[in-house]
């Protein structure tokens, strides 16, 4: 079964740090891309962040440019969010979701756009 | 920036009736980084449509995307109790994702 199973969510004091985890199990998670999307409570959805299947590129939403970082461990099937210098307006569900975007065989199959395999999610609170 | 803006934020309909979801661009966009989401209460986002017509695997035939340019739709054909829960559309451009504020499709 293809799955990914986010951890490490809970509570962060304004200006702290947290550090999210994405578990991937089912399929070849080295050749996808991931990303991490948010959703606040009672809000809707935002993109937070992007990372190729070889950690290549790398994007971020304005929102959290500079503060958060994403990277992964392919040999692990983990893709990680270093969150530091949080702030209130980042308390949300945090969700990790597969990209359509693939590589295989040294060739990149960039054609499809989304994310068609998301986790359960973890929940972030940032409060003093 | 690319903005998307869904209309209707509520859509009130009866089981069986045929819904139309509207997604508008600010500018326009390729069809190619158009897609439309599912969102059940407490549960993560399930893909339906990408490349703003083609359904993701599993999704049954109700649902269906159309459009270019900045105006992109999505078709439920006959509304089934499940269907009635919210559905964003998202776009990428610029290396970045952007998702429109969402459309909730409740039972009238």
């Amino acid at each position: 079964e293809v799955q990914l199973v986010e951890s490490g969510g809970g509570l962060g004091q304004p200006g702290g740090s947290l550090r999210l985890s994405c578990t991937a199990s089912g399929f070849t998670f080295s050749t996808y891309s991931m990303n991490w999307v948010r959703q606040a409570p009672g809000k809707g959805l935002e993109w937070v962040s992007y990372i190729s299947s070889s950690s290549s590129d790398l994007y971020y939403a304005d929102s959290v440019k500079g503060r958060f970082t994403i990277s992964r461990d392919n040999a692990k099937n983990s893709l990680y969010l270093q969150m530091n210098g949080l702030r209130d307006e980042d308390t949300a569900v945090y969700y990790c979701a597969r990209d359509l975007r693939y590589c295989s065989g040294g060739t990149c199959f960039y054609y499809n756009f989304g994310m068609d395999v998301w986790g359960q999610g973890t929940t972030v609170t940032v409060s003093s | 920036e690319i903005v998307l803006t869904q209309s209707p934020v509520t859509l009130s309909l009866s089981p069986g009736e045929r819904a139309t979801l509207s997604c508008r661009a600010n500018e326009r966009i390729s069809s190619s980084y158009l897609a439309w989401y599912q969102q059940k209460p407490g549960q993560a986002p399930r893909l339906l449509i990408y490349g703003a017509s083609s359904r993701a695997t599993g999704i049954p035939d109700r649902f269906s995307g159309s459009g270019s340019g900045t105006d992109f739709t999505l078709t439920i054909s006959r509304l089934e109790p499940e269907d009635f829960v919210v559905y964003y559309c998202q776009q990428y451009g610029s290396s970045s994702w952007t998702f429109g504020q969402g459309t909730k499709v409740e039972i009238k």
